[in-house]
Protein backbone atom coordinates (compact mmCIF):
# COMPACT_ATOMS: atom_id res chain seq x y z
CA UNK A 1 0.00 0.00 0.00
CA UNK A 2 1.27 3.18 -1.22
CA UNK A 3 2.53 5.74 1.41
CA UNK A 4 3.22 9.35 1.09
CA UNK A 5 5.35 11.47 3.78
CA UNK A 6 6.38 15.09 3.92
CA UNK A 7 9.50 16.45 5.38
CA UNK A 8 10.98 19.85 5.55
CA UNK A 9 11.62 23.24 8.33
CA UNK A 10 8.62 23.79 9.78
CA UNK A 11 9.24 27.65 10.23
CA UNK A 12 10.79 29.91 7.06
CA UNK A 13 11.60 33.60 7.18
CA UNK A 14 9.74 36.26 4.74
CA UNK A 15 11.52 36.64 1.00
CA UNK A 16 13.41 32.69 1.66
CA UNK A 17 12.61 29.94 -0.45
CA UNK A 18 10.52 27.15 1.46
CA UNK A 19 11.59 23.58 0.61
CA UNK A 20 9.85 20.56 0.73
CA UNK A 21 9.86 16.75 0.09
CA UNK A 22 7.64 14.16 -0.45
CA UNK A 23 8.96 10.10 0.20
CA UNK A 24 7.25 7.17 -1.04
CA UNK A 25 6.84 3.98 0.61
CA UNK A 26 5.24 1.05 -0.55
CA UNK A 27 4.99 2.06 -4.09
CA UNK A 28 7.23 3.28 -6.50
CA UNK A 29 7.07 7.36 -7.97
CA UNK A 30 8.42 6.00 -11.49
CA UNK A 31 4.69 4.84 -11.89
CA UNK A 32 3.52 5.80 -15.77
CA UNK A 33 0.19 6.05 -14.49
CA UNK A 34 0.15 9.01 -12.00
CA UNK A 35 1.60 12.30 -11.46
CA UNK A 36 2.71 13.36 -8.16
CA UNK A 37 1.20 16.35 -6.68
CA UNK A 38 1.42 19.18 -3.70
CA UNK A 39 -1.66 20.74 -2.57
CA UNK A 40 -1.82 23.22 0.35
CA UNK A 41 -3.99 24.41 3.07
CA UNK A 42 -3.78 27.97 4.75
CA UNK A 43 -5.52 27.87 8.55
CA UNK A 44 -8.99 27.62 8.39
CA UNK A 45 -9.28 27.97 5.22
CA UNK A 46 -9.63 25.40 1.54
CA UNK A 47 -7.78 23.30 -0.47
CA UNK A 48 -5.27 25.01 -3.09
CA UNK A 49 -3.58 22.79 -6.26
CA UNK A 50 0.16 23.84 -6.08
CA UNK A 51 1.59 21.96 -8.75
CA UNK A 52 2.30 18.50 -10.34
CA UNK A 53 4.80 16.59 -11.52
CA UNK A 54 5.44 13.14 -13.88
CA UNK A 55 7.91 10.39 -12.79
CA UNK A 56 9.96 11.99 -16.38
CA UNK A 57 10.31 15.89 -14.66
CA UNK A 58 7.84 17.16 -16.48
CA UNK A 59 5.76 19.66 -14.52
CA UNK A 60 2.90 22.04 -14.45
CA UNK A 61 1.71 24.01 -11.86
CA UNK A 62 -0.74 26.80 -10.73
CA UNK A 63 -0.35 30.22 -12.49
CA UNK A 64 -1.69 31.65 -9.21
CA UNK A 65 1.75 30.99 -7.55
CA UNK A 66 3.67 32.45 -10.83
CA UNK A 67 6.91 31.53 -11.44
CA UNK A 68 7.32 30.89 -7.45
CA UNK A 69 7.55 27.19 -7.82
CA UNK A 70 9.90 24.56 -8.71
CA UNK A 71 9.01 20.97 -8.74
CA UNK A 72 11.68 17.98 -9.48
CA UNK A 73 11.49 14.04 -9.09
CA UNK A 74 14.23 11.83 -7.89
CA UNK A 75 12.81 8.36 -9.15
CA UNK A 76 16.20 6.67 -7.24
CA UNK A 77 15.15 7.84 -4.05
CA UNK A 78 11.51 7.66 -4.70
CA UNK A 79 11.35 10.97 -3.99
CA UNK A 80 9.20 14.69 -5.43
CA UNK A 81 10.10 17.95 -4.13
CA UNK A 82 8.81 21.59 -4.24
CA UNK A 83 10.47 24.02 -3.78
CA UNK A 84 8.50 28.01 -2.97
CA UNK A 85 10.59 31.19 -3.70
CA UNK A 86 9.89 34.19 -1.82
CA UNK A 87 7.64 33.79 0.78
CA UNK A 88 5.60 35.88 2.50
CA UNK A 89 2.65 35.06 5.38
CA UNK A 90 0.10 34.25 2.84
CA UNK A 91 1.97 30.99 1.89
CA UNK A 92 1.64 29.86 5.76
CA UNK A 93 -0.13 26.53 5.49
CA UNK A 94 -0.09 22.62 5.75
CA UNK A 95 1.23 21.52 2.95
CA UNK A 96 -0.09 17.76 1.29
CA UNK A 97 1.45 15.72 -1.10
CA UNK A 98 -0.69 13.37 -3.29
CA UNK A 99 -0.51 11.13 -5.78
CA UNK A 100 -2.90 11.40 -8.65
CA UNK A 101 -4.90 10.49 -12.22
CA UNK A 102 -7.42 12.46 -11.87
CA UNK A 103 -8.81 11.82 -8.38
CA UNK A 104 -6.33 12.52 -5.94
CA UNK A 105 -5.95 8.74 -4.11
CA UNK A 106 -3.48 8.59 -1.92
CA UNK A 107 -2.31 11.70 0.30
CA UNK A 108 0.70 12.57 2.95
CA UNK A 109 -0.32 13.32 6.55
CA UNK A 110 1.12 17.32 5.64
CA UNK A 111 3.32 18.87 7.19
CA UNK A 112 2.48 22.27 8.62
CA UNK A 113 4.81 25.35 7.31
CA UNK A 114 4.95 28.78 9.11
CA UNK A 115 6.53 32.40 7.52
CA UNK A 116 7.59 33.98 10.64
CA UNK A 117 10.62 35.72 11.40
CA UNK B 1 -9.50 29.19 -14.06
CA UNK B 2 -13.00 26.86 -13.53
CA UNK B 3 -14.50 27.95 -10.41
CA UNK B 4 -16.18 25.43 -8.16
CA UNK B 5 -18.69 26.92 -5.79
CA UNK B 6 -19.93 24.57 -3.36
CA UNK B 7 -23.17 25.37 -1.03
CA UNK B 8 -24.16 24.95 1.99
CA UNK B 9 -21.19 26.45 3.71
CA UNK B 10 -22.29 24.61 6.78
CA UNK B 11 -25.03 22.28 7.72
CA UNK B 12 -26.22 21.23 11.15
CA UNK B 13 -27.64 17.65 10.88
CA UNK B 14 -29.26 15.01 12.84
CA UNK B 15 -27.69 11.27 12.67
CA UNK B 16 -29.69 9.08 10.29
CA UNK B 17 -30.86 12.16 8.29
CA UNK B 18 -30.35 12.80 4.13
CA UNK B 19 -27.26 14.91 3.74
CA UNK B 20 -27.14 17.03 -0.30
CA UNK B 21 -24.04 19.10 -0.72
CA UNK B 22 -23.85 20.38 -4.33
CA UNK B 23 -20.75 22.10 -6.11
CA UNK B 24 -21.33 24.45 -9.34
CA UNK B 25 -18.47 24.28 -11.97
CA UNK B 26 -17.90 28.50 -13.51
CA UNK B 27 -18.30 26.17 -17.11
CA UNK B 28 -18.83 22.64 -17.93
CA UNK B 29 -16.55 20.18 -17.25
CA UNK B 30 -18.03 16.88 -18.01
CA UNK B 31 -17.98 14.24 -15.42
CA UNK B 32 -14.03 14.96 -14.20
CA UNK B 33 -15.58 16.11 -10.52
CA UNK B 34 -14.20 14.10 -7.63
CA UNK B 35 -15.34 14.37 -3.86
CA UNK B 36 -13.26 14.20 -0.70
CA UNK B 37 -13.53 14.24 3.21
CA UNK B 38 -11.85 15.78 5.35
CA UNK B 39 -11.67 15.50 9.68
CA UNK B 40 -10.16 17.31 11.56
CA UNK B 41 -6.43 17.65 11.57
CA UNK B 42 -6.15 14.68 8.70
CA UNK B 43 -5.21 14.55 5.29
CA UNK B 44 -8.69 14.69 2.57
CA UNK B 45 -9.76 11.22 1.82
CA UNK B 46 -11.77 10.62 -1.84
CA UNK B 47 -15.09 9.49 -1.48
CA UNK B 48 -16.17 9.82 -4.92
CA UNK B 49 -14.52 9.71 -8.68
CA UNK B 50 -15.39 11.36 -12.03
CA UNK B 51 -19.27 12.18 -10.60
CA UNK B 52 -20.34 9.38 -9.55
CA UNK B 53 -18.20 6.73 -9.48
CA UNK B 54 -17.56 4.74 -6.19
CA UNK B 55 -14.38 3.89 -4.38
CA UNK B 56 -13.46 0.91 -2.71
CA UNK B 57 -13.71 0.57 1.31
CA UNK B 58 -16.10 4.19 0.75
CA UNK B 59 -19.60 3.06 2.76
CA UNK B 60 -22.27 3.16 0.52
CA UNK B 61 -24.16 5.52 2.23
CA UNK B 62 -21.68 8.16 0.19
CA UNK B 63 -23.27 8.76 -3.51
CA UNK B 64 -22.64 11.64 -6.34
CA UNK B 65 -24.21 12.55 -8.99
CA UNK B 66 -24.06 15.27 -12.11
CA UNK B 67 -22.41 16.09 -15.11
CA UNK B 68 -21.53 19.38 -17.10
CA UNK B 69 -22.03 22.25 -14.24
CA UNK B 70 -23.95 20.95 -11.31
CA UNK B 71 -23.35 17.82 -9.14
CA UNK B 72 -24.28 16.81 -5.55
CA UNK B 73 -22.72 14.86 -3.33
CA UNK B 74 -25.16 12.79 -0.86
CA UNK B 75 -24.90 11.10 2.55
CA UNK B 76 -27.97 8.80 2.97
CA UNK B 77 -28.14 8.26 6.47
CA UNK B 78 -25.91 10.52 8.44
CA UNK B 79 -23.62 8.85 11.38
CA UNK B 80 -21.56 10.63 13.76
CA UNK B 81 -18.04 9.49 11.96
CA UNK B 82 -19.54 11.29 8.94
CA UNK B 83 -18.38 14.82 10.86
CA UNK B 84 -15.89 16.70 8.47
CA UNK B 85 -15.53 19.06 5.72
CA UNK B 86 -16.59 18.14 2.37
CA UNK B 87 -14.37 19.65 -1.04
CA UNK B 88 -15.37 19.01 -4.48
CA UNK B 89 -12.22 19.08 -6.85
CA UNK B 90 -12.33 19.30 -10.70
CA UNK B 91 -9.70 18.01 -12.93
CA UNK B 92 -11.49 18.88 -16.43
CA UNK B 93 -8.60 21.42 -16.99
CA UNK B 94 -5.65 23.09 -15.35
CA UNK B 95 -4.82 24.07 -12.95
CA UNK B 96 -6.99 22.03 -10.49
CA UNK B 97 -9.27 23.66 -8.46
CA UNK B 98 -11.06 22.62 -5.29
CA UNK B 99 -14.87 24.05 -4.13
CA UNK B 100 -14.51 26.05 -0.83
CA UNK B 101 -15.91 23.20 1.15
CA UNK B 102 -18.85 22.30 2.91
CA UNK B 103 -18.83 21.79 7.24
CA UNK B 104 -20.81 18.70 8.10
CA UNK B 105 -21.88 18.92 11.72
CA UNK B 106 -23.83 16.25 14.04
CA UNK B 107 -26.75 17.79 16.57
Amino acid sequence: QLQLQESGPGVVKPSETLSLTCTASGGSIGSTEYYWGWIRQPPGKGLEWIGSVFYSGSTYHNPSLRSRVTMSVDTSKNQFSLKLSSVTAADTAVYYCARHQADMDVWGKGTTVTVSS
Amino acid sequence: EIVLTQSPDFQSVTPKEKVTITCRASQSIGSSLHWYQQKPDQSPKVLIKYASQSISGVPSRFSGSGSGTDFTLTIDGLEAEDAAAYYCHQSSSLPHTFGGGTKVEIK
